[in-house]
This record gives C-alpha cells, sequence and structure tokens, in this order.
C-alpha cells in the first residue's frame, strides 16, 4: 500500500483566517514533505520533515507552519494567506533510506484564498 | 546546480500512436531519475523510476531508460491511450535520504480518440 491520504480536497478561506492542512501515511515512512503546485507548474517543495524534525525550509514565507506530531501525520497551519497563494498543496512521504528511495504523493488540497 | 528539461508540449496524438516525451537532465554526482504523471484534478502517482545508468524502468507499456552519456531519461510508449491523457513530469534527486525532487515543467499530454 502506497497512498498518503490529505484533507481535506477542498479548501476556500478569507485571507484573516486560520485554517490547517492535514496529511497522513501508513506505510511506515520516516520522511515527509510539503509541495505546492501552481496551475499549469510543477510542484515546488516547501518543507522537509525527516524524523519528525524540520530538514528543509524552503524560505516559506511564516505565514505557512508546518508541524510534525508524529511520524504518521503531517500538518500545514495556514494564517494571513494572500490571494497568491491559492494552489494545489502536495503532501508526499519517503522512506528516508537511500538514494533510490520513491516520495509517494497524496491527492492534494485545492486551496482558494479569497 | 541540479535541473531538468523536458519537452515543450502540449503533445497530442491519435489512439495508438507511439509516443516519446523527451527529458535531459543536469546534476551533480549521481540522479535517481523518476517519471510522475498528474491525471486531471488529481496529485502525482510515479510512473516509473531509475536509479542507475543504462537502468530501464518501466510500468503499464511505459519504459524510459537511463542514459548517462547523453544525460537524458526519455520516456516512451509503443501504443498510447485516451485514458493516457494527463501531464507528465519528468524528475530527478540527488543525495541521500529525504532531499527535494527537481521537476522539469511538465508535459500535457492529450489523446483523441
Amino acid at each position: 500500500d502506497t497512498e498518503v491520504t490529505q484533507t481535506p480536497k477542498h479548501l476556500v478561506m478569507g485571507m484573516t483566517n486560520k485554517k490547517s492542512l492535514k496529511c497522513e501515511q501508513h506505510m511506515g515512512h520516516r520522511a515527509m514533505y510539503w509541495y505546492k503546485q501552481k496551475a499549469k507548474k510543477p510542484p515546488e517543495l516547501m518543507f522537509v520533515y525527516s524524523y519528525e524534525k524540520l530538514s528543509i525550509n524552503e524560505s516559506v514565507p511564516s505565514r505557512f507552519s508546518p508541524e510534525c506530531p508524529n511520524s504518521s501525520l503531517l500538518n500545514l497551519h495556514l494564517h494571513a494567506l494572500q490571494p497568491e497563494d491559492s494552489a494545489l498543496y502536495l503532501c508526499a512521504s519517503s522512506q528516508f533510506r537511500d538514494r533510490f528511495e520513491t516520495q509517494y504523493f497524496g491527492p492534494g488540497t485545492r486551496l482558494l484564498v479569497l | 546546480g541540479n535541473s531538468v528539461t523536458q519537452m515543450e508540449g502540449p503533445v497530442t496524438l491519435s489512439e495508438e500512436a507511439f509516443l516519446t516525451i523527451n527529458c535531459t537532465y543536469t546534476a551533480t554526482g549521481y540522479p535517481s531519475l523518476f517519471w510522475y504523471v498528474q491525471y486531471p484534478g488529481e496529485g502525482l502517482q510515479l510512473l516509473l523510476k531509475a536509479t542507475k545508468a543504462d537502468d530501464k524502468g518501466s510500468n503499464k507499456g511505459f519504459e524510459a531508460t537511463y542514459r548517462k552519456e547523453t544525460t537524458s531519461f526519455h520516456l516512451e510508449k509503443g501504443s498510447v491511450q485516451v485514458s493516457d491523457s494527463a501531464v507528465y513530469f519528468c524528475a530527478l534527486k540527488v543525495g541521500q535520504g529525504a532531499q527535494k525532487l527537481v521537476f522539469g515543467q511538465g508535459t500535457r499530454l492529450t489523446i483523441n480518440p
């Protein structure tokens, strides 16, 4: 089973709202990722957690706040977003084993900021 | 730096046609190479991968061979179906463990019946 689940599937929020995206995997993977994908563009890495510790932050604005409560869960807390933050947010996970490993993606949360 | 260049799309073919989507890369070190597919309104699915020179990845009739001498990883399929219509991303990863995937720009493929 190579399933990564994400909730919600769609989210509409105002610029003053606070919301959270959730990602879950039960494959025993120890690395989890957040990517942002704008329309007709490839995904861009935002954050990486390795063994529940933040290991990569690609200079993401502080209005995006990641959290990894345990090895199966990854959250992305959103606050005071801008309309240009509207995008598909993809979560991925991998084993964190060696350079041959594969990242498995979830279906994404489509976010619209009004 | 590390980068991936894919052929510009969109690509439109008739059902049962032969497909090639070109992908070349620049990388420091020895990358692993991937093809991901994204169907409309969905996330990315791994299509195939190769981890060393001359490896051939294959899945669902798609194939790609890791060519170190030409730094390429072209995707091919002998006979496409309407259900293959999607966006295809070539990607590479360099280094141990959790590293970012470097994606090409994506190629939108449409197959007409």
